[in-house]
């Protein structure tokens, strides 16, 4: 069954310091989707994407956060400068054009920040 | 503010009963609702959605839908150990909107 991959599965980082998430969606899915699961929280959107651009974001994807589509098949999410307040687990998603709005989540990415 | 909220738990039935789990949204504009399970340390997967009013069942699930009371839940028949997880309602508040609100979840504890 297709799934969605994330690398790396845990990352610990200094505050002050750039993180890059990255997540391979299903091949043919053409949204995408960055969350965030503070432990003990709720999963929390942070953007979406299509057709190369940001179709959506919250408000805590500030300027701190960007994403990016490098190449056909990878979807980034960097953080510029960590804060301890950055440490959670994030989770990418996918989903088709058409039909039911059905998120397939990756297992997700444990950011740590120190 | 766009709400989803649900029951926290943890609910805890015995093997072999129903379970019962129940979401309300605050915006009347909600157009799909969707109930994923995750297991701690995981990531959400997906056990159904539904749009329509009514009921709409797969296997041992039965999702219902109440568009006028802003209400929905999950019914899980013939719960097994392997159910316990926290169960988690995520609402699409219109068309428009890409992205899905997610409730934070009601532990289900299913034990022998």
């Amino acid at each position: 069954e297709p799934e969605v991959t994330q690398t790396p599965s845990h990352q610990v980082t200094q505050m002050g310091q750039e993180v890059i998430l990255r997540c391979v969606p299903i091949s043919n899915h053409l949204y995408f989707y960055w969350y965030r699961q503070i432990l003990g929280q709720k999963v929390e959107f942070l953007v979406s994407f299509y057709n190369n651009e940001i179709s959506e974001k919250s408000e805590i994807f500030d300027d701190q956060f960007s994403v990016e589509r490098p190449d056909g098949s990878n979807f980034t999410l960097k953080i510029r400068s960590t804060k301890l307040e950055d440490s959670a687990m994030y989770f990418c998603a996918s989903r088709f054009d058409s039909g039911a709005n059905v998120l397939t989540f990756g297992a997700g990415s444990r950011l740590t920040v120190l | 503010q766009k709400e989803v909220e649900q029951n926290s738990g943890p609910l805890s039935v015995p093997e072999g009963a129903i379970a019962s789990l129940n979401c309300t949204y605050s915006d009347r504009g909600s157009q799909s609702f969707f109930w994923y399970r995750q297991y701690s340390g995981k990531s959400p997967e997906l056990i159904m959605f539904i749009y329509s009013n009514g009921d709409k069942e797969d296997g041992r699930f039965t999702a219902q839908l109440n568009k006028a009371s802003q209400y929905v839940s999950l019914l899980i028949r013939d719960s097994q150990p392997s159910d316990s997880a926290t169960y988690l309602c995520a609402v699409r508040l219109g068309f428009e909107y890409n992205k899905l609100i997610f409730g934070a979840g009601t532990r289900l504890a299913v034990h022998p």
